[in-house]
């Protein structure tokens, strides 16, 4: 059972334009939303990491939007770059569980030159 | 930043050997570390969970007694790989927990792994 819905399952973005992928949870438990970027044949890295407290968390052009009652949070990438092509992974966890993370699907972005 | 250092980065074996995966926090100890798998194009999957000096937590369908993981101790786990067949074929990849600070994992490069 997926407990993380990500989409869109791939995207092409123009260079400079905004790259916006959603995800969506159930678990109400979860208290910890990061973002991986993982490029082919690498381990994910992470990007960028939101906690239940705060509606919005922004790092250099990157920028979490969450959504506590919605249960949905949001990764906006401004100004893309070609160097931003790469596979996105959201995910989701809770301390109890010792921060196993529950990962998306992923979305496949592509930025245009 | 944290490093996690996984070995090796690509394996070949024969069908029916057994591989060892090593997966090192270098510069922080481990509390827990995780193991993934990720088949191409897809996301990662949990395996297992383990914790220094306590055998490991296995997710439902993975078989323990196939995926042998050791993390005997804070800044070293293994994933072993035992009678490997084709089907065993994926890129693994492990994560860890620092010690103070909750919830931030680290991920090693992967080890990609092919069974012929």
């Amino acid at each position: 059972q997926q407990q993380v819905k990500q989409s869109p399952q791939s995207l092409i973005v123009q260079k400079g334009g905004i790259s916006i992928i959603n995800c969506a949870y159930e678990n109400t438990a979860f208290d910890y939303f990061p973002w991986y970027q993982q490029f082919p044949g690498k381990g994910p890295a992470l990007l960028i990491a939101i906690r239940p407290d705060v509606s919005e968390k922004k790092e250099g052009r990157f920028t979490i939007s969450f959504n506590k009652s919605a249960k949905q949070f949001s990764l906006h990438i401004m100004d893309s770059q070609p160097g931003d092509s790469a596979t996105y992974f959201c995910a989701a966890s809770q301390g109890d569980s010792g921060y196993a993370l529950n990962f998306g699907k992923g979305t496949s972005l592509l930025v245009t030159p | 930043g944290a490093v996690v250092s996984q070995h090796p980065s690509r394996v070949i074996c024969k069908s029916g050997t057994s591989v060892k995966i090593e997966c090192r926090s270098l510069d922080f100890q481990a509390t827990t570390m995780f193991w993934y798998r990720q088949f191409p194009k897809q996301s990662l999957m949990l395996m297992a969970t383990s914790n220094e000096g306590s055998k490991a937590t296995y997710e439902q369908g993975v078989e323990k007694d196939k995926f042998l993981i050791n993390h005997a101790s804070l800044t070293l786990s293994t994933l072993t790989v035992t009678s490997a067949h084709p089907e065993d074929s994926s890129f693994y990849i492990c994560s860890a927990r620092s010690r103070g600070r909750a919830g931030e994992l680290f991920f090693g490069e992967g080890s990609r792994l092919t069974v012929l």
